[in-house]
């Protein structure tokens, strides 16, 4: 089972800056990584798949980039509405489908 | 639009069963796989099932293969998902959610999800 380690735990940023997000895997995903988005209280929404496609409606200021084991998720300028949990999410060995322990972006 | 809605969720004791459903609308299920994805209190989402577009094909996670079945009827819209032998450390919230199926393959990406119906395992 491929290991998804998500870094930091939590991120406390300030609107307006910019977000880097960490997802490193136990071993090569190739670019079958994907991100999801999930505010309190709601289900996850996919962000980005093979690690770096925007899934549809989803703004510009979101961008994935990696291959291999190590992938970033960037939010260039925070938006009031991006402080949420981030989740990783690989699809190259599976079954499982496993998934990282999330990365929380706070209002600093 | 898109939407997938759960039920059948509540608490049980440990070692009964429970069935959920998941009700999806404005899009052609038949054309769809779908998995079900289960998240504890505060922790990340743990895979549970996909059963392929047609039902030909289950997958499961290790933690519930043997304790759990992944259904569909396409003539009725509706997926399941039946859980028997149930333990504490099932305890979460379920989700359905959408595979983005292409030409008919499920490609492990979950595009959209439903709201999530909550199962406590508790005596």
């Amino acid at each position: 089972e491929i290991v998804l380690t998500q870094s930091p735990a939590t991120l406390s940023l300030s609107p307006g800056e910019r977000a880097t997000l960490s997802c490193r895997a136990s071993q090569s995903v190739s670019d079958y990584l994907a991100w999801y988005q999930q505010k309190p209280g709601q289900a996850p929404r996919l962000l980005i798949y093979d690690a770096s496609i925007r899934a549809t409606g989803v703004p510009a200021r979101f961008s994935g980039s990696g291959s291999g084991t190590d992938f970033t998720l960037t939010i260039s300028s925070l938006d009031p509405e991006d402080f949420a949990v981030y989740f990783c999410q690989q699809r190259r060995n599976w079954p499982p489908l496993t998934f990282g322990g999330g990365t929380k972006v706070e209002i600093k | 639009q898109v939407q997938l809605v759960e039920s059948g969720g509540g608490v049980v004791q440990p070692g009964r069963s429970l069935r959920l459903s998941c009700v999806p609308s404005g899009f052609t299920f038949s054309n769809y796989a779908m998995h079900w994805v289960r998240q504890a209190p505060g922790k990340g989402p743990e895979w549970v099932a996909v059963i392929s577009h047609d039902g030909s094909k289950t997958y499961y996670a290790n933690s519930v293969q043997g304790r759990f079945t992944i259904s569909r009827d396409n003539s009725k819209n509706m997926v399941f998902l039946q859980m028997n032998s149930l333990r504490g450390d099932d305890t979460a919230v379920y989700y359905c959610a959408r595979d983005m199926t292409t030409n008919g393959e499920a490609v492990q990406l979950l595009d959209y999800w439903g709201q999530g119906t909550l199962v406590t395992v508790s005596s």
